[in-house]
């Protein structure tokens, strides 16, 4: 089975400054689909940014990257200029191509929580 | 309304209580999903509709039942539910087919089982 892990359970940052989420995923599959989510205090999961596996390019939205390392099963999160709006909880995801085992489903690490600080 | 929404947004109910969770998602997808978000685990995957046929379970208690009358609307029937139970249930919804579909969430329900 599939198992996300996010080993930093709380961060912190300056607002303005920069820090990186990391995450770390177990799979047998070559293919499959790793995504961040934020979860601000008001409870709603928002997708931050989407990676394909067989991509080789990092994705970026606008203030946020990722470090994908394929061979190392590792994808953490940057976001760069840091503003009060990104406190929240941030989750790491992972989904198997459909066909696979659980194809399609995504499983969720434990969470970090990271808060912004003024 | 835009994207998915769920009612109610926080649900008190005793352990004899029978109440339902409702879902609606506006964005034209075709799969939905039920997740319980609790405070010490990871969300976890409960159910799992495509084009309204269920395609995984995830050996969830039979005191939570699912029902998908169409693409657009989810419940979760609840009934003798268990302290251990109150949790943030969530909703999601993807286009479905599809590989590697973003899931779209809800805000959730918070449910406290007394």
């Amino acid at each position: 089975a599939q198992t996300v892990t996010q080993s930093q359970p709380e961060m912190s940052v300056q607002e303005a400054e920069t820090v990186t989420l990391s995450c770390t995923y177990d799979t047998s599959e070559n293919n499959y689909y790793l995504f961040w989510y934020k979860q601000p205090p008001s409870r709603q999961m928002i997708l931050v940014i989407r990676q394909e596996a067989y991509k080789q390019q990092n994705a970026t939205e606008n203030r946020f990257s990722v470090n994908f390392q394929k061979a190392a099963k590792s994808f953490s999160l940057k976001i760069s200029d840091s503003q009060l709006g990104d406190t929240a909880m941030y989750f790491c995801a992972f989904m198997n191509p459909p066909g696979a085992n659980a194809g399609n489903m995504l499983t969720f690490g434990g969470g970090t929580r990271l808060m912004v600080k003024p | 309304e835009t994207g998915v929404t769920q009612t109610p947004r926080h649900l008190v109910m005793g352990m004899t209580n029978k109440k339902s969770l409702k879902c609606e998602q506006h964005l034209g997808h075709n799969a939905m999903y039920w997740y319980k978000q609790s405070a010490k685990k990871p969300l976890e995957l409960m159910f799992v509709y495509s084009l309204e046929e269920r395609v995984e379970n995830n050996s969830v208690p039979s005191r939570f039942s699912p029902e998908c009358p169409n693409s657009s609307h989810l419940f979760l029937h609840l009934h003798t539910l268990q302290p251990e139970d109150s949790a943030l249930y969530l909703c999601a919804s993807s286009q479905g087919g599809g590989r590697g579909d973003t899931q779209y969430f809800g805000p959730g329900t918070r449910l406290t089982v007394l």
